[in-house]
């Protein structure tokens, strides 16, 4: 069965630190791994997107790695700022005729001032 | 630029009462719709995806079901809605051919709570 789980299932953290959340996945077959965030009441917004091949990918403060062989990816969020309190979900995409994607329960992460 | 509509934001529906959500993309052609349900605290599960009129798959069993009457409008519908099938619901669209890259862009969602 395809699953995508996450930990930790929420996080509160002080603005201006940094934290690291956690996805393992047994999807397959794996085509690529993405990260969204997500804000309340809001669709879900793509992050990064990996390839088994790449084992990590940056977009401004947020850093995703992948290791293809534990089937485990981390999304590190530097600096945090209150915009980035929301949601973060991992997502395994797999290519059967069309796109599907299968999603994490997701992190609610919390920046406090 | 492409954009994705739903319509409407939130809907408030007595059990037992029908259901139409809309789903419409603009500035692209032959995409992929994809229609998904998010219940309280839980992850996103695929309900229907379309790669073009008329096709229609349906990934869970369910009270639910979909159509695609145009290239780029999407619908999900129910005869008589259950208190289960409260959640919000979220349409998004791929580029036609599969890719590994293909952006899943998402629409802005309905929040649905049935009485």
């Amino acid at each position: 069965k395809n699953q995508v789980e996450q930990s930790p299932q929420s996080l509160i953290i002080l603005e201006g630190k940094n934290c690291t959340l956690q996805c393992n996945y047994t999807v397959s077959p794996f085509s690529n791994l993405r990260w969204y965030k997500q804000d309340t009441g809001r669709g879900p917004v793509s992050l990064t997107i990996m390839t088994f091949s790449e084992n990590t990918k940056s977009n401004g403060r947020y850093t995703a790695t992948l290791d293809a062989d534990t089937k485990q990816s981390s999304l590190h969020i530097t600096a945090s700022q209150l915009s980035d309190s929301a949601s973060y979900i991992c997502v395994v995409s797999v290519i059967q005729g069309a796109q599907k994607l299968v999603f994490g329960q997701g992190t609610r992460l919390t920046i406090n001032p | 630029s492409q954009t994705i509509h739903q319509w409407p934001a939130t809907l408030v529906q007595p059990v037992g009462s029908p259901l139409s959500l809309e789903c419409t993309v603009e500035g692209t052609s032959n995409p992929n719709l994809y229609w998904y349900r998010q219940a309280a605290g839980r992850g996103l599960q695929l309900l229907f995806y379309s790669v073009g009129i008329g096709q229609i798959s349906s990934e869970v069993p369910q009270n639910l079901s979909a159509s695609r009457p145009q290239d780029r409008q999407f619908i999900l519908s129910s005869k008589k809605l259950l208190l289960s099938d409260s959640g919000f619901y979220l349409c998004a669209w791929t580029r036609g051919t599969p890719s590994s890259y293909n952006e899943q862009f998402f629409g802005p969602g309905t929040r649905l709570t049935v009485l």
